[in-house]
């Protein structure tokens, strides 16, 4: 069965440094793979999203992800957090199996220290 | 684009008691979702339409929950005889049939509370 495995529940980092959530899938063929931001009490926005082509995609908010499928991860990065980048990020990748579902990630939860 | 609307945005519901939920897709897309989400967890799936057939419905939900999308637009989710477990936030999403897995657009989600 199709999964998405994000290893990290809680990331901290100072605001204007690096930033990379991990994301691994489990998927034979190639898969659809999407990141999503959650702001409390709010449904989920769309980041980015990766369906075929060049490896590193690029998103809203200055985020952009690569897909590696060596590694079956697509992990998402910011070279410089703002204070609004708290928020919860989820992996999804879309399973086709027969119809067309998306499974999610639990998701990390990202603080910015000021 | 309206965006995904979703009400009401709070429930709170006493044990027992029945409920139903609406969504309403932004109007062009032909695939309507309903997840679940409890608190630190992500979405999970619960159930999809494409236009008004339900194509598939996930195995860990009880017969207590229904859902329709009787004219292949706005949704409804409802939950019999309610138990605390099925506190949570509903989301529903929609996303339009381009071939392929095209982004989900999500609403803000009902957020329910039985006591």
């Amino acid at each position: 069965a199709q999964s998405v495995t994000q290893p990290d529940i809680h990331i901290t980092v100072s605001e204007g440094a690096s930033l990379e959530l991990r994301c691994n899938y489990s998927y034979g063929a190639t898969p659809y793979l999407f990141w999503y931001v959650q702001s409390p009490g709010q449904g989920l926005q769309l980041l980015l999203k990766y369906f075929s082509g060049d490896t590193l995609v690029q998103g809203i908010k200055g985020f952009e992800a690569e897909f590696k499928r060596s590694q079956s991860s697509f992990n998402l990065r910011k070279p410089s957090v703002h204070w609004s980048d708290a928020a919860e990020y989820f992996c999804a990748v879309g399973a086709s199996s027969g119809t067309y579902k998306y499974i999610f990630g639990t998701g990390t939860r990202l603080k910015v220290l000021a | 684009d309206t965006g995904v609307s979703q009400n009401p945005r709070h429930k709170i519901t006493k044990r027992g008691q029945n409920v139903t939920f609406r969504c309403d897709p932004i109007s062009e897309h032909n695939r309507l979702y309903w997840y679940r989400q409890t608190l630190g967890q992500g979405p999970e799936f619960l159930t999809y339409f494409q236009n008004e057939a339900q194509l598939e419905k996930s195995r860990l939900l009880s017969d207590r929950f229904s859902a329709e999308r009787p004219k292949g637009s706005f949704s409804t989710l409802e939950i019999q005889r309610t138990e605390q477990g099925d506190s949570a936030m509903y989301l529903c999403a929609s996303s339009s049939e381009t071939g392929g897995f095209s982004p989900l657009h999500f609403g803000n989600g009902t957020r329910l509370t039985v006591t």
